[in-house]
């Protein structure tokens, strides 16, 4: 079974300041995707930031950016700058084979000004 | 484009009604499927789709059908709903395959929210 974990039901950070969200996934498949999702209070689900497993180059997206650790199944997310804008619901995927699609819990993310 | 359009954004049933959930796509995406969305359980695959005609069961079918009788449509149908069902359904879809434009990321509709009394 896939599994995606994300350990952080809420954090916070500091407008300019830098966080880091966790999420780490359980897979027995060399090749997937896994996926950052961002639900703020509209509740409509924006994809931040995609890594191909194949790919060994972490994923960067002007101020988001990835920590890919394929042997120990970790896929943190890291927003720099942080900005109001940012505060949200930040949901971890993993896409396997089949394009079936599993979510973690999410992470609530406030930003303080 | 319009993307995923999701109908309707809200619903109150009574236990035991049934409804449709509909959901439309302009991208030609062969990929559509059904999510849950509950507090603290994220997203849960309930229903997806490969193409017209092809329909699978994800994590949590029990108390829903779906059909594709077209690339672009693909409802979701509660028969008899349960005060378990109250959630918001999100409708997304993708395009399949390497190498594929917008292949492999799922494109959301705006999400219903279903109470069941």
């Amino acid at each position: 079974a896939q599994t995606v974990t994300q350990s952080q039901p809420e954090m916070s950070v500091q407008e300019a300041e830098t966080v880091t969200l966790s999420c780490t996934y359980d897979t027995s498949e060399s090749d997937y995707y896994l996926f950052w999702y961002k639900q703020p209070p509209s509740r409509q689900m924006i994809l931040v930031i995609r890594q191909e497993a194949y790919k060994q180059q972490n994923a960067t997206e002007n101020r988001f950016s990835v920590n890919f650790q394929k042997a120990a199944k970790s896929f943190s997310l890291k927003i720099s700058d942080s900005q109001l804008g940012d505060a949200a619901m930040y949901f971890c995927a993993y896409r396997r084979t089949g394009n079936q699609f599993y979510f973690g819990t999410g992470t609530s993310l406030t930003v303080i000004p | 484009n319009a993307g995923v359009t999701q109908t309707p954004k809200f619903q109150v049933l009574k236990t035991g009604q049934s409804m449709t959930l509909q959901c439309a796509q302009d991208m030609n995406h062969e990929y559509m499927s059904w999510y849950r969305q509950d507090p603290g359980m994220g997203l849960r695959l309930i229903h997806y789709s490969v193409g017209a005609g092809i329909t699978d069961q994800g994590e949590v079918p029990n108390g829903y059908n779906v059909s594709r009788s077209t690339t672009e449509d693909f409802p979701l149908r509660l028969l008899s709903a349960a005060p378990s069902q109250t959630s918001v359904y999100f409708c997304a879809s993708s395009n399949i395959g390497q190498g594929v434009s917008g292949a492999n990321v799922l494109t959301f509709g705006a999400g219903s929210r279903l109470t069941v009394l």
